[in-house]
Parts: C-alpha cells; structure tokens; sequence
C-alpha cells in the first residue's frame, strides 16, 4: 500500500516553462488537494477536488491549474512558471465523510529560476 | 473562507520541560486535526480531534468547538519532539492549515 505518491520530488525550471507535478494514491479516496508551503507561512491550499471530474480553487489558485480525470490522480500545473512558485508542494487525499484522516505524499520541491 | 491562527509562532524550550500549543479558528468547523513536522518535511497525523479531548502518551490535544480554539500539550519535552506543529480546519470540503508553531527542544 504506497498511499499518497508525488512525482516528482525534485525539480529546477527556467522561469516561463510548463510542468506537471502528478499526486496518486492507492486508497480510493475521493477528495483530494494541493498545497504550497513557503517558510513561515504553513501549507496554503492551491486547488482541490471532491471527485473524478471535480476541481475548485483554494487560497492561492493564481498561476496554476489541476486536473482530476482519474479517481486515483490529481495533476497540478505551472503552464509558466515564476520564481513566486519556488516552494514545497504537498498533495493530500482523504476518504469522504466524517472520522476520516487525511494522508500526505512526501512532498515535491520545486524551484524556478 | 475561515481563518486559522496558531500561537506561539516560535517556542524554545529545555528538554523536560511542558508546552501548551493554540490553536484559534474563525467559523465552525467539521474537524480538527494536528500534525507534527518533522526536520525531514515530513508530516505526521497526531490527532483527529474535531471535539473533546485525546491522549496519546506525553501528547494530548483538546478542542472545544463551541469557544473555536484547540490546545495540543506535549510533556516532559524530548528533543525529538522539535519541528513545527500545525493544526488543520475542515470546512465546506476545504482543509485549511494555521501557520504552525516552531518548536525547538534543547538538550
């Protein structure tokens, strides 16, 4: 059981490239979300979905964009990326409804130069 | 959206010593919960704790949902208790994290 997977865990981009950063999790979770973590600022929800086929926007949606085709994986992309984006993103999954803990990936660090 | 603030922002404290971490939420919230950061990045669940109050070894956490404020103690500090600790607010299907509060155990 590998639970919540992010690849990839380490990336340099040239300011104005595109990449995708791809959350998987194996627990058939429905919801599902990505975070931002700057220094001294916590994790700061980007966008998140309550189901295949579902997104919404967070706290900081600018500048990205998420995809949830599959019930398993949730995509977020820079279509161009700025030095602002340098951070650690974590994905994240829970189960639905109440009692339910939610499950971090390890993180992926990105960095744009 | 709701808010989350947690107090203090940065605590030194000796090994051995007890701590109080807070926890001040804005609206009414599904659940509660409170991770622990380790130095690797990595985050550990420590408590789902939406009300009441939960004990886990020197850790406990209480929440009092009707006041909006959760209270995670850690006792008689290790220095493998350092990190940052974060608690998280479930609302309207949306997690929102406080900005954590850095803990630094000395041996």
């Amino acid at each position: 059981n590998a639970g919540v997977t992010q690849t990839p865990k380490f990336r340099v981009l040239k300011t104005g490239q595109s990449m995708t950063l791809l959350c998987a999790q194996d627990m058939n979770h429905e919801y599902m979300y990505w975070y931002r973590q700057d220094p001294g600022m916590g994790l700061r929800l980007i966008h998140y979905s309550v189901g295949e086929g579902t997104t919404a926007k967070g706290e900081v949606p600018d500048g990205y964009n998420v995809s949830r085709l599959k019930k398993q994986n949730f995509l977020l992309g820079l279509e161009s990326a700025a030095p602002s984006q340098t951070s650690v993103y974590f994905c994240a999954s829970i189960k639905a409804g109440t009692g339910n803990t939610i499950y971090f990936g390890e993180g992926s660090w990105l960095t744009v130069v | 959206g709701i808010q989350v603030e947690q107090s203090p922002p940065d605590l030194i404290l000796q090994e051995g010593a007890n701590s109080t971490l807070r926890c001040n939420f804005s609206d009414s919230v599904n659940n509660l919960q409170w991770f622990h950061q380790n130095p690797w990045g990595q985050l550990i669940n420590l408590f789902y704790i939406p009300s009441g109050t939960k004990q886990n070894g020197r850790l406990s956490a209480t929440t009092v949902a009707t006041e909006r404020y959760s209270l995670l103690y850690i006792s008689s500090s290790q220095t493998t208790d350092s990190g940052v600790y974060f608690c998280a607010a479930y609302r309207d299907d949306k997690i929102i994290f406080g900005k954590g509060t850095r803990l630094h155990i000395l041996p």
